[in-house]
């Protein structure tokens, strides 16, 4: 099955532009995770949504930062405006739920390194 | 708030060394533990877990790990690694049975490489 799709890759802005990331789950992936990833430093999650809603976004700071998932599908992260901390990679994340269980596995795309001049 | 400590940032070992990385975690709770991995260029990808039962859990690659809830440690074994082992190794723990958060909290990241 194919896997967590990210765009872009790469990114390169400068400070103050906006910039959007757009991820792609596993389909049939209900819930969806947002992670920043800061060199040297392990994912830290941003955001989780369950189908269309955000469930846990305590820690995306939403004075310049926004995420939203449309049909509980495909999702977009955007930033704006930029600034010289954001550079990082963001990485998205997909996982199914399963009634009656407990933790389910965490897939992860191949992330979008955002750069920041 | 949880937190998971990896002591080793590098690790460099010779191919056939036994490879030993640390994870401990800060939670008293029951927790579900995890190591990722991330080969050079590639996604992370979950290598092993452990939920309950047996603390000594077998992963992919002929890697292991132990959960020694008295030490609060979730340590990563391999009695023989290989070049291809070069990479990143993340720990990982999602604190609150029933996956109630389905949260996971990551370690720094100790980064292997192996020498041919």
């Amino acid at each position: 099955e194919a896997g967590v799709v990210q765009s872009p890759r790469y990114k390169i802005i400068e400070k103050k532009q906006p910039v959007a990331f757009w991820c792609n789950p596993i389909s049939g992936h209900n819930t969806l995770y947002w992670y920043r990833q800061n060199l040297g430093q392990g994912p830290e999650l941003l955001i989780r949504y369950e189908n269309e809603e955000a469930v846990d976004d305590s820690q995306l700071p939403k004075d310049r930062f926004s995420a939203e998932r449309l049909k509980g599908v495909d999702s977009t992260l955007k930033i704006q405006p930029a600034e010289l901390g954001d550079s990082a990679v963001y990485l998205c994340a997909s996982s199914s739920r399963t009634a009656g269980t407990g933790y389910n596995e965490q897939f992860f795309g191949p992330g979008t390194r955002l750069t920041v001049l | 708030a949880q937190s998971v400590s990896q002591h080793n940032h590098h690790v460099i070992l010779s191919e056939a060394a036994s490879l030993e990385l640390g994870c401990n975690y800060s939670y008293g709770g029951t927790v579900n533990l995890f190591w990722y991995v991330q080969y050079p260029g590639q996604h992370l990808q979950l290598l092993l877990k452990y939920f309950s039962g047996d603390p000594l859990v077998k992963g992919i690659k002929g890697f292991e790990a132990e959960f020694i809830k008295s030490k609060f440690s979730f340590n990563l074994r391999k009695p023989s690694v290989q070049w291809s082992d070069t990479a990143e190794y993340f720990c990982a723990v999602n604190a609150g049975y029933g996956g109630a958060t389905n949260k996971l909290i990551f370690g720094t990241g100790t980064l292997l490489a192996v020498q041919p």
